[in-house]
């Protein structure tokens, strides 16, 4: 079974809808991370946590909120989607106790399109 | 503030040829440098990291890059391209501060010609 999951995998949606994205690890690791991916930008943070008390803002977290609902389930929403936040979305994790403690790990990324 | 440059966002080789990826950074100190790389319709896979220990760093599939501090840079290389090695590879770097947040490159398609 894979470490970080992410669902949906793949979601359409209307403008103006409001939508999460769940992120889950089996990893144990206290750390999670929102990034988006877009054709020539790379990936981009939007919101990253460092534990259930903690969340930080990244990037480009205007549009978006999140949730740390337990050290394992970190989630993204969008409020109210528009057409440019049509991206790949993808999960990561680190562990502050590891000896790799700067490698984040992703998962397989959700494909949301907002039309 | 830090950031990564890829030169190339395409780089076509032969199969068998040399693999060369390039990136630079901007940091005012030596940063931790990572490559990872994207195969199709997959999350992010860690290669090689570069965290100020020997300058030159090997990583898994043959992959291999070099931290030359003079010229700010970390390229990526492979001796021969293989048609697995097709992908998108990212370069990024770890600010030292307390987000532990990678910045990204805007990635480079490797595609391999048979």
């Amino acid at each position: 079974d894979a470490d970080v999951t992410q669902t949906p995998r793949n979601r359409i949606t209307k403008t103006g809808k409001r939508i999460m994205l769940e992120c889950s690890q089996t990893k144990g690791h206290d750390r999670m991370y929102w990034y988006r991916q877009d054709p020539g930008l790379g990936l981009r943070l939007i919101y990253y946590s460092f534990d259930v008390k903690d969340i930080n803002k990244g990037e480009i977290s205007d549009g978006y909120s999140v949730s740390r609902q337990a050290q394992a389930k970190f989630s993204l929403s969008l409020e109210s989607a528009i057409p440019n936040q049509t991206a790949l979305y993808f999960c990561a994790t680190s562990d502050t106790h590891s000896d790799s403690t700067d490698t984040q790990y992703f998962g397989p990324g959700t494909r949301l399109t907002v039309l | 503030a830090q950031s990564v440059t890829q030169l190339g966002s395409h780089v076509s080789v032969s199969e068998g040829a040399l693999v060369l990826l390039r990136c630079n950074y901007s940091s005012s100190v030596p940063p931790y440098l990572f490559w990872y790389v994207q195969y199709p319709n997959q999350g992010l896979q860690l290669l090689l990291k570069y965290t100020s220990a020997a300058t030159l760093v090997k990583g898994i599939n043959g992959f291999e890059a070099e931290f030359k501090k003079s010229e700010t840079s970390f390229h990526l290389t492979k001796p021969s391209a293989h048609m697995s090695d097709a992908a998108e590879y990212f370069c990024a770097v770890s600010p030292f501060d307390s987000s532990y947040k990678l910045i990204f490159g805007s990635g480079t398609r490797l595609l391999v010609r048979p």
